[in-house]
């Protein structure tokens, strides 16, 4: 089963606008982490945002937000004010540990972003 | 944020040689770096977890004595494709993860810029 999940293979946005990206995510641990990545064409894996399983504000860093959502095991991006220079694929990353308890990051599928002037 | 360097970012080889792709963290010691391989418009996919100093963690699936990893210092990892094949063609990228420190140090989310390997 799918332990993250991105339901948007593709959005559009207009310019200016705000974008929510959707991830939902299953884990039995207590403890845990979730990240966002912007990956633009060129292939580099860009970190925009972090949230911990213990934070209880949202966590916030420039015009990206993430809405976690605990109970609903939810923890979308939000990018507000939308600029050409988004457009890219999105993955959303959550960190547990596995059998061995070792720590490694579990992704979605992704979502393509295009920011339409 | 840290900064994760990895060298080369692009490489084209002949079929049956073997090529060395660099992971380097430049501002703080990294005791566990992770190598991904990711194929055209799919997500990332873990192959080994190295830990400074002792050997590679495999994950399912990954040939060992085809992708060898070293890491033998706190600020460097290598991953050597051997005998490399027109199948090992793909986008490798490597991060980091510091210990001992606070906030996203500790982490995984800082990453390389990746290698596009083709095989020819």
């Amino acid at each position: 089963a799918q332990k993250i999940t991105q339901t948007q293979p593709g959005m559009f946005v207009q310019e200016k606008e705000a974008v929510t990206l959707d991830c939902t995510y299953d884990t039995s641990d207590q403890s845990y982490g979730l990240f966002w990545y912007k990956q633009p064409s060129s292939g580099e894996m860009i970190f925009l945002i972090y949230q911990g399983s213990y934070d209880e504000q949202n966590a916030t860093e420039g015009r990206y937000s993430l809405n976690f959502q605990k109970a609903r095991k939810s923890a979308n991006l939000v990018i507000s004010a939308s600029q050409l220079g988004d457009s890219a694929m999105y993955f959303c990353a959550m960190r547990e540990r596995d059998a061995g308890n070792n720590r490694k990051l579990i992704w979605g599928l992704g979502t393509s972003l295009a920011v339409n002037p | 944020g840290a900064v994760v360097s990895q060298h080369p970012s692009w490489v084209i080889c002949k079929s049956g040689t073997s090529v060395k792709i660099e992971c380097r963290s430049l501002d703080f010691q990294a005791t566990t770096m992770f190598w991904y391989r990711q194929f055209p418009k799919q997500s990332l996919m873990l192959m080994a977890t190295s830990n400074e100093g002792s050997k590679a963690t495999y994950e399912q699936g990954v040939e060992k004595d085809k992708f060898l990893i070293n890491h033998a210092s706190l600020t460097l990892s290598t991953l050597t494709v051997t005998s490399a094949h027109p199948e090992d063609s793909s986008f490798y990228i490597c991060s980091a993860r510091g210990s001992g420190a606070l906030g996203l140090m500790n982490t995984e989310a800082f990453f390389g810029q990746g290698t596009r390997l083709t095989v020819v």
